[in-house]
C-alpha cells in the first residue's frame, strides 16, 4: 500500500523548478504532503482531497489526478529553505491512517 | 494551528530498561493520535494508532506486548518501549488527527532513542 514517490532525490539551484510525484495503486481519499529536515519531524505543506479540494501553503502547489491516483507537488523558484525530504502521505477512504512513500531528498544549491 | 509535543526529545537508556515517550496535543484535542518510527534516511513507518479510551491499533509486525500504547485522555498518548534493546533504538513520531474538515496531521518533535 506505500505510495511510490519519484524521484528519489534531485538536486537544485536556487530559482530553478521542481516537481515530485507520488502514485498509489489503490483509490484514494486525500493525498498529504509534508517536509522533513534532518533530526527533526515533518511539517505539514499541503492536502488534497478527492474532489479537487486543496489547503496549502501560497509558494506551493500541488494537482491530484484522481483517475491515476497520482499526486504532484510543484516547487517553483526553489529557495534554499526548500531543501529537506519530502514525503507524501496516502489516506485511503474510510478515515484511514496515513501511509507515507519513501520521499524524495531535495537539495537546493547556491 | 495545532501544537503536538513529545517527550523527551531524547533518551539514551541500557539494554533491558523501559523507557516511557509522551505525546500531548497543546491546544486542541485529540482523539486519535499515531505512533510512527522511522530509522536514519527512510520513511515513516507506522507503529500503530492510538484511541482515546480503548485498546490502540497495531499494524502488521509491530508487536504489542513490546511497544505498549495507552491513550489516557484526549490530549495524552503514551507509547511505552518494554526491555528496549539495541535495534529499538529509532526517531519515534507521534501525530495527531485535529478533526478538522481536512483531515490534517499534525506531528509531533520526535524522540530519538539510543539504546546502549
Amino acid at each position: 500500500q506505500q505510495p511510490v514517490q519519484s524521484p528519489q532525490a534531485v538536486i537544485l539551484r536556487e530559482g530553478e523548478d521542481a516537481v515530485i510525484n507520488c502514485s498509489s495503486s489503490k483509490a484514494l481519499y486525500s493525498v498529504h504532503w509534508y517536509r522533513q529536515k534532518h533530526g527533526e519531524a515533518p511539517v505539514f505543506l499541503m492536502i488534497l482531497l478527492k474532489g479537487g479540494e486543496q489547503k496549502g501553503h501560497e509558494k506551493i502547489s500541488a494537482s491530484f489526478n484522481e483517475k491515476k491516483q497520482q499526486s504532484s507537488l510543484y516547487l517553483t523558484a526553489s529557495q534554499l529553505s526548500y531543501s529537506g525530504t519530502y514525503f507524501c502521505g496516502t489516506e485511503l477512504p474510510g478515515n484511514t491512517p496515513l501511509v507515507f512513500g519513501k520521499g524524495t531528498r531535495l537539495s537546493v544549491i547556491a | 494551528g495545532a501544537v503536538v509535543s513529545q517527550h523527551p526529545s531524547w533518551v539514551i537508556c541500557k539494554s533491558g530498561t523501559s523507557v516511557k515517550i509522551e505525546c500531548r496535543s497543546l491546544d486542541f484535542q485529540a482523539t486519535t493520535m499515531f505512533w510512527y518510527r522511522q530509522f536514519p534516511k527512510q520513511s515513516l513507518m507506522l507503529m500503530a494508532t492510538s484511541n482515546e479510551g480503548s485498546k490502540a491499533t497495531y499494524e502488521q509486525g509491530v508487536e504489542k506486548d513490546k511497544f505498549l500504547i495507552n491513550h489516557a485522555s484526549l490530549t495524552l498518548s503514551t507509547l511505552t518501549v518494554t526491555s528496549a534493546h539495541p535495534e529499538d533504538s529509532s526517531f519515534y513520531i507521534c501525530s495527531a488527527n485535529a478533526g478538522t474538515q481536512y483531515n490534517e496531521q499534525f506531528f509531533g518533535p520526535g524522540t530519538r532513542l539510543t539504546v546502549l
